[in-house]
């Protein structure tokens, strides 16, 4: 079964530091993943995602992420945080077209982000 | 107007009540979803329909149920709800590419 671990539940940055998010996945294959953002009262935002090829996958707002095979993992990156970033964040695993999960994503606990001025 | 929308956006019910949460999407998608988040638990994956004939539990099914009406229309019931139940659930779409488009959330109290 596929799983997804968010180690971080709450991580507080100073506006302008670096932010890095980890993510770690189990699944059987190489699977879809995705990084994905919600706002306080809002629904999940998509931030990136990666399905194949060049393995630093870059997204909206400024964030990317690196899938290492390796290591099972998947971090998403922010080399200056912003006020407006603070939200929470979910990692979310999915099966590759063709499985019988294909379609159905499974998420990681979640890690609240905090911005300080 | 939002592509997946969600009614009622806020619902106060009580013990044994009948619930029924409505989705619409615009996207014009096949595949619907029902998650529910919990705090610290992510979300939850309740039901999920690939077309209109197909329906499929998820991780989390007991106490629910669902009804496709139409490719833009997935609803999700509780027949008789309980505070356990009570959590912020999402509607979500996706096409063959994967990715799930959320609709507002239903944030859901049951006394």
């Amino acid at each position: 079964a596929q799983s997804v671990t968010q180690p971080d539940i709450h991580i507080t940055v100073s506006e302008g530091a670096s932010l890095e998010l980890r993510c770690n996945y189990s699944y059987g294959a190489t699977p879809y993943l995705f990084w994905y953002v919600q706002s306080p009262g809002q629904g999940l935002q998509l931030l990136l995602k990666y399905f194949s090829g060049d393995t630093l996958v870059q997204g909206i707002k400024g964030f990317e992420a690196e899938f290492k095979r390796s290591q099972s993992s998947f971090n998403l990156r922010k080399p200056s945080v912003h006020w407006s970033d603070a939200a929470e964040y979910f990692c979310a695993v999915g099966a590759r077209p063709g499985g019988t999960s294909y379609g159905k994503l499974t998420f990681g606990q979640g890690t609240i982000l905090t911005v300080h001025p | 107007d939002a592509d997946v929308t969600q009614t009622p956006r806020n619902r106060i019910t009580k013990t044994g009540k009948r619930i029924m949460l409505e989705c619409s999407q615009t996207k014009g998608h096949d595949r619907m979803y029902w998650y529910r988040q919990d705090p610290g638990l992510g979300l939850q994956l309740i039901y999920y329909s690939f077309d209109v004939k197909d329906i499929n539990k998820g991780e989390i099914s007991d106490g629910y149920s669902v009804s496709r009406q139409a490719q833009a229309k997935f609803s999700l019931s509780l027949e008789s709800a309980i505070p356990n139940q009570t959590a912020l659930y999402f509607c979500a779409t996706s096409d063959l590419g994967g990715e799930l488009f959320f609709g507002e959330g239903s944030r859901l109290t049951v006394l």
